[in-house]
């Protein structure tokens, strides 16, 4: 497609269960983003893809989340054992080289976690 | 670590007046992109600022990076409510060339 597509655009789970979101970049975008957005927030950095290479998982905030770009291009970003505070937009972005460029934003993942 | 910070955090204006969101880094910054959110949207890329002192223009809106690229402003003349949403300002990060950290944002309504 011609931008970055996310699913699903909503999600609604209950604590404790596991959920899975899917980025599909803008094809051969090198750079991949995970960030999270709460409302009224500005987007905050969650992880970075460059190909299949994660390079910096700085901003996941805790080991129930996991990230994965196994083949370069579709990310999953994991939540395990989800809890009310990881209810948030889930963005992802992707840049066609690794600096300085703009980013390219998905739609974003709703999650909300009953 | 290197903090963005915007203010105002919100801002109402009547149709035709004009509005500035400022942006302001703990560090010298390499660029500074600015984004635009819609309501219920995600962000999109306006433009980048590279050169100390440098000012852009796109149509009404105006863009300004800081001699000491440590700060920046966006200036929208005349809004129309097609301008309503949120301004992110966006630096990259502690050193890093890959990293962008966003700013909180200014929301900016129109009042028609």
């Amino acid at each position: 497609g011609a931008g970055v597509s996310q699913s699903p655009r909503y999600k609604v789970a209950k604590r404790g269960q596991d959920v899975a979101l899917r980025c599909d970049p803008i094809s051969g975008h090198v750079s991949l983003f995970w960030y999270q957005q709460a409302l009224g927030q500005g987007p905050e950095f969650l992880t970075y893809f460059q190909n299949e290479a994660q390079l910096d998982k700085s901003g996941l905030p805790s080991d129930r989340f996991f990230a994965e770009r196994p083949e370069g291009s579709v990310s999953t970003l994991k939540i395990q054992r989800t809890q009310q505070e990881d209810s948030a937009v889930y963005l992802c972005a992707s840049r066609r080289t690794g600096f300085n460029e703009k980013l390219f934003f998905g739609s974003g993942t709703q999650l909300s976690v009953l | 670590g290197q903090q963005v910070m915007q203010i105002p955090q919100y801002q109402h204006v009547q149709e035709g007046e004009d509005f500035t969101t400022y942006c302001n880094s703990s560090t010298t910054l390499s660029n500074i992109q600015w984004y635009k959110q819609r309501p219920g949207g995600h962000p999109v890329f306006l433009i980048q600022l590279v050169k100390s002192g440098e000012v852009k223009k796109q149509k009404r809106l105006t863009f300004q990076f800081g001699e000491a690229k440590k700060n920046s402003s966006l200036h929208i003349t005349a809004t129309q409510t097609t301008d309503v949403g949120t301004y992110f300002c966006a630096g990259p990060s502690g050193g890093s060339n890959y990293k962008l950290t966003f700013g909180k944002g200014t929301l900016l309504t129109v009042n028609p």
